[in-house]
This record gives C-alpha cells, structure tokens and sequence, in this order.
C-alpha cells in the first residue's frame, strides 16, 4: 500500500524567506503527483501537478520537483509571504486506470510578518 | 458552474441518524471523488464515479457509507446509522478526464460532519 510522507507536521518561518516542503512516498510507481494548498475551513486547491515523466513544474514563486527513484518531491517556495500561511498536502495518483490520491497528512506553514 | 460546491457545509447529526451529503461537480465533468478528511490528517479516499457508474468504492468504510450518482452530475454521499467515528469532512472532488489519464482533480470546500 502506498503511503505518503510529509515531515515536519509543523513549520514557522519569518516572511521573506525561502523554503522546502518535502514529501516522500513508498511506492515509485506513481502516475503523477499533486501539490495542494489548504486554507482553514475551505476545501484544497491544486498548486502544481507533475506527471511521472516530468521533473518539475514552476508557478510564480513556487516550484515543484520529482525524484521517482528516491520517492521524493519538494515543494519550493520562493520570497515567503504571510498569505502563504496554510497547509500544505501533497498527494500520489497510482498507475491505473483509477485515479485516485494519497495524501500525506500535510505540513501546517505559518510566516510571520 | 465555477467549481465544485457541496451541501450542507456543515452538519450536526445524533449517533444513529441517517445523513445525506450533496455534491455538484463542475459542469461536464466525467469523474467525481468522494474523499474523509478525519482532523489533523489527509484526505482518504472513499469512491470514484466516472459519469453514473461507480467503478471504486474500496475506500468506503463500512456497509453504512453508501454513494451515487444516477445522472452522471450531481453526486450524494449517504451514511446510515451514524457513528462518532464517521466525525470528518466530506470532501468531493472532480476531473475533466476519465481514469487512465490524470488530470487536476477540484475540490469543493467540504461538509464538516460533527456526530453526537
């Protein structure tokens, strides 16, 4: 069974920092992998999706990496802001015809102004 | 429509109370997720709808969770006999594109289900 990683639960930074998310998974055949934004009380928002044959994917100030044979992605965050404040998941989509997701439980990003 | 809504936002049901969760995908979009959000940790998956038919319901937690989608849009979520396990958000998601090939999956903002 595939299982996603995400540590620390738990980061605070000051603002204008530049940061690492890190995410692993067990199993590295995998379809795809998604990074998500979740803010208190609302439902996730797709940040960056990379398919298995990709090694990144840039949007504005982030940018999302995979290294399928260590079972790795990070998300990089460039210039932090106080509005990046909230969770962050990162989810596996199997090979197959079903393309459902994993999740890791999600690293809780605070930055301070 | 503009993205995915769900309803109720919010429910409160006494243990053993039946519980019907709502779910309108955006406009033509062929697959639909139902996921559970338990606090602190990620979304897991429960079933998978592509158009009517449900071609995954291993992520359902028992025989009282039960899902459809008669029409291939609008989706419902039911939980029988309600437990305080079954406590969570109720997450829908959909996609543009049928399974074999994944596409950006869009969630709505949930139903936080609270079971006294």
């Amino acid at each position: 069974k595939q299982e996603v990683t995400q540590i620390p639960a738990a980061l605070s930074v000051p603002e204008g920092e530049n940061l690492v998310l890190n995410c692993s998974f067990t199993d590295s055949a995998i379809y795809n992998l998604q990074w998500f934004r979740q803010d208190p009380g609302k439902g996730l928002t797709s940040l960056l999706l990379i398919q298995s044959s990709q090694r990144e994917q840039t949007s504005g100030r982030l940018n999302a990496s995979l290294d399928k044979s260590s079972g790795r992605s990070t998300l990089y965050i460039a210039a932090s802001q106080p509005g990046d404040s909230a969770t962050y998941l990162c989810a596996e989509a199997p090979t197959g015809a079903n393309s459902k997701l994993t999740f890791g439980k999600g690293i809780t990003l605070s930055v301070r102004p | 429509g503009a993205g995915v809504s769900q309803s109720p936002r919010y429910k409160v049901a006494k243990r053993g109370q039946d519980v019907a969760l709502r779910c309108d995908p955006i406009s033509g979009h062929v697959s639909l997720f139902w996921y559970q959000q338990a606090l602190g940790q990620g979304p897991e998956f429960l079933t998978y709808f592509q158009n009517e038919a449900q071609l995954d319901k291993s992520g359902l937690p028992s025989d009282r969770f039960f899902a459809e989608r008669p029409e291939g849009s609008v989706s419902t979520l039911k939980i029988q006999r309600t437990q305080q396990e079954d406590s969570a958000v109720y997450l829908c998601a959909s996609s543009s594109l049928a399974g074999g090939y994944t596409d950006t999956q869009y969630f709505g903002p949930g139903t936080r289900l609270t079971v006294l």
